[in-house]
């Protein structure tokens, strides 16, 4: 069985503080890959990033960066620099390929971010 | 621009009612999903397709329909059958199903009963 954890419910930060969002996983295939998701408060999901398990190298995007560690397979996001923009919540998903066909994407159960102004 | 079209954005049912949701994608994607969001919950899947004609089960599939007659659409039906309907419902594609595709989203429907 495969499992996304998001310990945080809810996150609240001032503008301008630096916050990280903790995705833990579990899965037995050797293959995967990792997603995060922002949901804005107009509800639809927008993708952020994708990781495969090969690659560990942490990424940065901006203000976004994002650290791998199949040691404690975790997938955490960190937000440089808040803004109030980034208020949302932000899913963490775990996709695996057991066989061919029978792909499976899991989703945690998001973390709730209010950047207060 | 291309991108998923989810109406309404809200809906209501009445006890032993049928509805259903729309769901529309200019994006030529082959692949469509169907998910239901509830408070606290993580992204349940209902039913997916991954050609015209043709879909499948998700987790949660007891109590919806779906049919996939066009690329472009893939309606979800909630029937009586389902007694606790009340959730956000976001419906998905991606270029294919299988591999790493990123999934593109509509903005949701709430559906509510009254």
């Amino acid at each position: 069985a495969q499992k996304v954890t998001q310990a945080q419910t809810e996150i609240s930060v001032v503008e301008k503080e630096d916050v990280t969002l903790d995705c833990v996983y579990e899965t037995r295939d050797t293959t995967y890959y990792l997603f995060w998701y922002k949901q804005p408060p107009s509800g639809e999901l927008v993708f952020l990033i994708r990781r495969n398990s090969f690659d560990e190298q942490n990424e940065i995007s901006g203000r976004y960066s994002w650290n791998f560690q199949k040691s404690t397979s975790s997938f955490n996001f960190t937000i440089t620099a808040s803004q109030v923009v980034d208020s949302a919540v932000y899913f963490c998903a775990l996709r695996t390929s057991p066989n061919f066909g029978n792909e499976k994407l899991t989703f945690g159960t998001g973390t709730r971010l209010t950047i207060i102004p | 621009d291309g991108g998923i079209t989810q109406s309404p954005k809200y809906l209501f049912r009445k006890e032993g009612q049928n509805v259903t949701l729309s769901c529309e994608q200019n994006l030529n994607h082959d692949a469509m999903y169907w998910y239901r969001q509830d408070p606290g919950q993580g992204l349940r899947l209902i039913y997916y397709s991954q050609i015209v004609n043709d879909f499948q089960k998700g987790d949660i599939a007891e109590g919806y329909s779906v049919s996939r007659e066009k690329k472009e659409s893939f309606p979800l039906t909630v029937t009586s059958a389902q007694k606790n309907p009340t959730a956000f419902y976001l419906c998905a594609s991606s270029i294919r199903r299988t591999g790493n595709e990123k999934l593109f989203f509509g903005s949701g429907t709430q559906l509510s009963v009254l």
